[in-house]
């Protein structure tokens, strides 16, 4: 167990709609990313906050967002779905934000089929 | 922009047999990571290489960062079925925000 809880594990949801992955960083880590893991593929970075406030950016689409609230825990927005936004959606959290022996603290992830 | 290649994509052994990844990057890297995830898992953190030329060990496993720190391989010597999964490199370059992950390497080991 990683410390990193991610919910719902599976979602399933229909083309066009908007749903919301949230995560939950090991206690005292204050940095979270979001990866998308399509089938069989490598991991794509989405986003990056460390104490609230976004960090970094990645290949992130126009129709997804994300936050990180006070409490530390995240959520990843993903509207106007379409078939190809169907993957396994990583949350990773770390203690520190830049630089150092930073390792990266997967939770179990979010399944989404979109259909 | 930056990019970690890793190859190969798949990599079927028998039991016993060695295992080696490698990754490639455009740009210098300032450190990079492994990370290993079983099937129907979640990436675990394996290692950091920080310093040119570093070899690290871990048991079976000995990973490497090049002189010019853009290339980096795991190798495992001797696979067992507990090393079936998907080993991923991780590069940091620049910007330290970011991770960017090879595209991962299948291993499969018969037994």
């Amino acid at each position: 167990d990683s410390g990193v809880t991610q919910t719902p594990k599976h979602l399933i949801t229909a083309t066009g709609q908007r749903v919301t992955l949230r995560c939950s960083p090991r206690s005292g880590d204050l940095s979270v990313y979001w990866y998308q893991q399509s089938l069989d593929q490598g991991l794509q970075f989405l986003i990056q906050y460390y104490n609230g406030e976004e960090r970094a950016k990645g290949n992130i689409l126009e129709r997804f967002s994300a936050q990180q609230f006070p409490d530390l825990h995240s959520e990843l927005n993903l509207s106007s779905l379409e078939l190809g936004d169907s993957a396994l959606y990583f949350c990773a959290s770390s203690v520190a934000g830049t630089g150092g022996e930073e390792k990266l603290f997967f939770g179990s992830g979010t399944q989404l089929s979109v259909l | 922009g930056q990019q970690v290649m890793q190859i190969p994509q798949y990599q079927h052994v028998q039991e016993g047999e060695d295992f080696t990844t490698y990754c490639n990057s455009s740009t210098t890297l300032s450190n990079i990571q492994w990370y290993k995830q079983r099937p129907g898992g979640h990436p675990v953190f394996l290692i950091q290489l920080v310093k040119s030329g570093e070899v690290k060990k871990q048991k079976r496993l000995t990973f490497q960062f090049g002189e010019a720190k853009k290339n980096s391989s795991l190798h495992i010597t001797a696979t067992q079925t507990t090393d079936v999964g998907t080993y991923f490199c991780a590069g940091r370059s620049g910007n330290f925000n970011k991770f960017y992950f090879g595209s991962g390497t299948k291993l499969n080991v018969k037994p």
